[in-house]
């Protein structure tokens, strides 16, 4: 079955960098677009950043640009987001997720916890 | 691209029914059959629940349904379970590449 897995979250200071990988399987990672988005505490859903499955644009919600990166390795079947000069704001639980055939958001990983505190 | 505003919480009872509705700033749900709704559970992954409006995924229980009337999605569930008592989430899709979510919905079920 369809697996997305996310690792690499964890307490951070300000203006330091992290890098979130969500690992796939069950699927052929290549042909789907993949999503980050994320729910800071006591907050809802956040959409973050997407990367098309056939196109090598990738897209940011205005908070974030300038700072993340969002990559893939489609031999690894790996999704990443290189996360640059955080901020006490980027403190959420980050899920990757897969972007559906019917302009939905089918798949969801259980989300990483990133804490961007001194 | 489209704010999205839901309720901050809704509750009912098991056995009745409730509605979530989901509104946008513009003519994305209007002009769009894709809205789609998500559950989740605190701790737990999210989950889709509702995709272009109306269509459940695989496995999902026929008590929920959605529809849409004008710039307005909304997601009903009836026979309301102790199980379905979850966060809610709407999300529209337009022409624009960005993604955006409702501001979520806590649903209690008394």
């Amino acid at each position: 079955q369809v697996q997305l897995v996310e690792s690499g979250g964890g307490v951070v200071q300000p203006g330091r960098s992290l890098r979130l990988s969500c690992a796939s399987s069950g699927f052929d990672f290549s042909k789907f677009g993949m999503h980050w988005v994320r729910q800071a505490p006591g907050k809802g859903l956040e959409w973050v950043s997407f990367f098309p499955s056939e196109e090598m644009n990738t897209y940011y919600v205005d908070s974030v640009k300038g700072r993340f990166t969002v990559s893939r390795d489609n031999s690894k079947n790996t999704l990443y987001l290189e996360m640059n000069n955080l901020r006490a704001e980027d403190t959420a639980v980050y899920y990757c997720a897969r972007d559906g055939p019917h302009r939905d958001v089918d798949c969801w990983g259980q989300g990483t916890l990133v804490t961007v505190s001194s | 691209q489209s704010a999205l505003t839901q309720p901050a919480s809704v509750s009912g009872s098991p056995g009745q029914s409730i509605t979530i509705s989901c509104t946008g700033t513009n003519s994305d749900i209007i002009n769009y059959n894709y809205v789609s709704w998500y559950q989740h559970h605190p701790g737990k992954a999210p989950k889709l629940i509702m995709y272009e409006v109306t269509n459940r995924p695989s496995g999902v229980p026929n008590r929920f349904s959605g529809s849409k009337s004008g710039n307005t999605a909304s997601l009903t569930i009836s026979g309301l379970q102790a199980e379905d008592e979850a966060d809610y989430y709407c999300s529209s899709k337009g022409r624009s590449i960005i993604r955006v979510f409702g501001g979520g919905t806590k649903l209690t079920v008394l």
